[in-house]
């Protein structure tokens, strides 16, 4: 079966550190992988996805990057953290073709301070 | 602007009652449709998808879906106090999921 792993599940960096959370599935060859960010009360914001190594497409503009050096592997990274980046972070996989929904793995909490 | 629009409740149901909770969206090319349900601090979990109108059912949960009005709608039978939790609207607009817009989530709160 497939799974998803996701680290660190809580984080508290100070304004202006960078910042590296890891994604990692397995059971599954060759998913869409993605990053998504939770506000408190708000919808689930699209942040990046990738359709393989080294593919990243960004969805919103901002001071955070992605990257995926493994079919299976998905990190999410900033240089200098802003207050407003504070938030839930998800990853997510789907297969690759056909689109049945998300798969989230258990996500991170991140408080910029 | 694409929209997905939930009332955010919370709907209060007692125990064994139908919750019905509904969703609305703006973009007339919506191909996919799901329902994820979010305990409190925890990740979203896929319950349901539909992809065509009707109603599609699977154990306590019907969801159902209505492209003519755009709306979509969960039905949970015999709510159970576990149901409690925060259910998340998702429409995609394209077949790789790209595309997908969430609502802000109805609470749920079923009362023992």
């Amino acid at each position: 079966s497939q799974t998803i792993h996701q680290w660190p599940a809580t984080l508290v960096q100070p304004v202006g550190s960078p910042l590296s959370l890891e994604c990692t599935v397995e059971g599954t060859s060759n998913p869409n992988l993605y990053w998504y960010r939770q506000a408190a009360g708000r919808g689930l914001q699209l942040l990046f996805y990738s359709v393989g190594i080294g593919q990243i497409s960004s969805e919103v503009p901002q001071n955070l990057s992605a990257s995926r050096p493994q079919d299976r592997q998905f990190i999410l990274s900033s240089k200098k953290l802003l207050l407003s980046d504070s938030g839930f972070y998800l990853c997510a996989w789907s297969v690759r073709r056909g689109f049945y929904g998300y798969t989230f793995g258990s996500g991170t909490r991140l408080t910029v301070v | 602007q694409k929209e997905v629009e939930q009332n955010s409740g919370p709907l209060s149901v007692p125990e064994g009652a139908i919750a019905s909770l509904n969703c609305t969206y703006s973009d007339r090319v919506s191909q996919s449709f799901f329902w994820y349900r979010q305990y409190s601090g925890k990740s979203p979990e896929l319950i349901m998808s539909i992809y065509s109108n009707g109603d599609k059912e699977d154990g306590r949960f019907t969801a159902q879906l209505n492209k003519a009005s755009q709306y979509v709608s969960l039905l949970i039978r015999d709510s159970q106090p576990s149901d409690s939790a925060t259910y998340l609207c998702a429409v995609s607009t394209d077949p790789g999921g790209f595309k997908t817009i969430f609502g802000a989530g109805t609470r749920l709160f079923v009362k023992a």
